[in-house]
């Protein structure tokens, strides 16, 4: 069975930095597209990014708020997708899902399944 | 970006009965070359992550119950529960995937009447 499992949520100061863990079983994660989807609490869901499977170049899109300050990777070894987060604003504070990114040989698409999120809280 | 816009943003229904939430895309998220409307749907309790329902605007994710539809067209877009069962009581989210950001609707929530 595909499985995902967010980790390195926590509380950190505006300005600081956290990187969260998304770790699969059940498939090769450089196989996938793979999205990075928040949820501030109380509210709707938010794209973060994304990034291509190694075939189609690995390569990786940022949403407005975030890029220039996230950065999307994939350790191949540990099977594990990453979100490196750096410059921390207050509005960052949200639950950060991963997920597969598209199926059935279509990508940049709908996401499932998702792994159970962690909270990220920027807070001084 | 292409905002996603859903009604009702609350839907009290009665348990058997029929509900439809409602989905309005700002700009056409037909993809050229599939022909097939861009759209999925999802479904969130509290607690848990989304999961999807549907994709392509009216496939079924496998396992979905079948009392679960999708259908729309152009710019609009409709998810039914044929008879709302207790469980189905969530947050709906529709999602566009037609352009990058994928961006999604508000939400929905589904409670029993």
């Amino acid at each position: 069975d595909v499985q995902l499992v967010e980790s390195g949520g926590g509380l950190v100061k505006p300005g600081g930095s956290l990187r969260l863990s998304c770790a699969a079983s059940g498939f090769i994660i450089t196989n996938a597209w793979m999205s990075w989807v928040r949820q501030a609490p109380g509210k709707g869901l938010e794209w973060v990014g994304r990034i291509k499977r190694k075939k189609d170049g690995g390569t990786t899109d940022y949403a407005a708020p975030v890029k220039g300050r996230f950065t999307i990777s994939m350790d191949e070894s540990r099977n594990t997708l990453y979100l490196q987060m750096r410059s921390l604003r207050i509005e960052d504070t949200a639950v950060y899902f991963c997920a597969i990114d598209g199926s059935s040989g279509f990508y940049e698409a709908w996401f499932g399944p998702w792994g159970q999120g962690t909270l990220v809280t920027v807070s001084s | 970006d292409i905002v996603m816009t859903q009604s009702p943003d609350s839907l009290p229904v009665s348990l058997g009965e029929r509900a439809t939430i409602n989905c309005k895309s700002s700009q056409t998220i037909l993809h050229s070359s599939k022909r097939k409307n861009c759209l999925a749907w999802y479904q969130q309790k509290p607690g848990q992550p989304p999961k999807l329902l549907i994709y392509w605007v009216s496939t079924r994710e496998s396992g979905v119950a079948d009392r679960f539809s999708g259908s729309g067209s152009g710019t609009d877009f409709t998810l039914t529960i044929s008879s709302l069962q207790a469980e189905d009581v969530a947050v709906y989210y529709c999602q566009q995937y037609y352009s990058t950001p994928p961006t999604f609707g508000q939400g929905t929530k589904l409670e029993i009447k």
